[in-house]
């Protein structure tokens, strides 16, 4: 099984700034890989594929890279909706999630 | 618009048998595999199995083989999980996805609402 991996865990931060989060896999994933957005009570809702292609309708703050066994998503400039949780997905082999990240207001 | 809308919660007793639904519309339901994944509180998504309505091909997790059971019926664009014999650890939020393949694998680009599942022992 292909394990993924986030990190950090928690991202403290604020409106306007820019960040990122990391995903790790256990051996490559080539650019099969997908990250998501999860607000609570509401399901995944998918952002980037492909590692790095913007899913129609996503905002162009979000931006995906990498490939093999890591990867990054960057919000460029964080806009109070962006506070959620962020999940990785790899598709290179069936299909894992990272154990998520969650982006809280400083 | 693609919707996928599930069934209601469930509350059950370890032991008892469950299947809960996911209806497609607003697109070609039998074009496109429909995946099952659980979300346990805090934690990340799990893809369980997946199934193309079409013809009914499916495939299990090897985590969730022989735990649960996936079918669907294209003539009402619905596709169903079911458990046979729950267990207070399937307690869980239940989602439907539709799946893009690529090459064996696939991403989720539509999710339905969750089915919040509740095994007491």
């Amino acid at each position: 099984d292909i394990q993924m991996t986030q990190s950090p865990s928690t991202l403290s931060a604020s409106v306007g700034d820019r960040v990122t989060i990391t995903c790790r896999a256990s051996q490559s994933v080539r650019n099969w890989l997908a990250w998501y957005q999860q607000k609570p009570g509401k399901p995944p809702k998918l952002l980037i594929y492909k590692a790095s292609t913007l899913e129609s309708g996503v905002p162009s703050r979000f931006n995906g890279s990498g490939s093999g066994t890591e990867f990054t998503l960057t919000i460029s400039s964080l806009q109070p909706d962006d506070f959620a949780t962020y999940f990785c997905q790899q598709y290179n082999s069936y299909c894992t999630f990272g154990q998520g990240t969650k982006l809280e207001i400083k | 618009e693609v919707q996928l809308v599930q069934s209601g919660a469930e509350v059950k007793k370890s032991g008892e048998s469950l299947k809960i639904s996911c209806k497609g519309s607003g697109y070609s339901f039998t074009r496109y595999w429909i995946g099952w994944v659980r979300q346990m509180p805090g934690k990340g998504p799990e893809w369980m199995g997946i199934i193309y309505p079409d013809d009914s091909d499916s495939r299990n997790s090897p985590a969730f083989q022989g735990q649960v059971a996936i079918s669907a019926d294209k003539s009402i664009s619905t596709a169903y999980l079911q458990w046979s014999s729950l267990k207070a650890s399937d307690t869980a939020m239940y989602y439907c996805a539709r799946a893009v393949s690529t090459g064996g694998s696939f991403y989720f680009d539509f999710w339905g609402q969750g089915t919040l599942v509740t095994v007491s022992s």
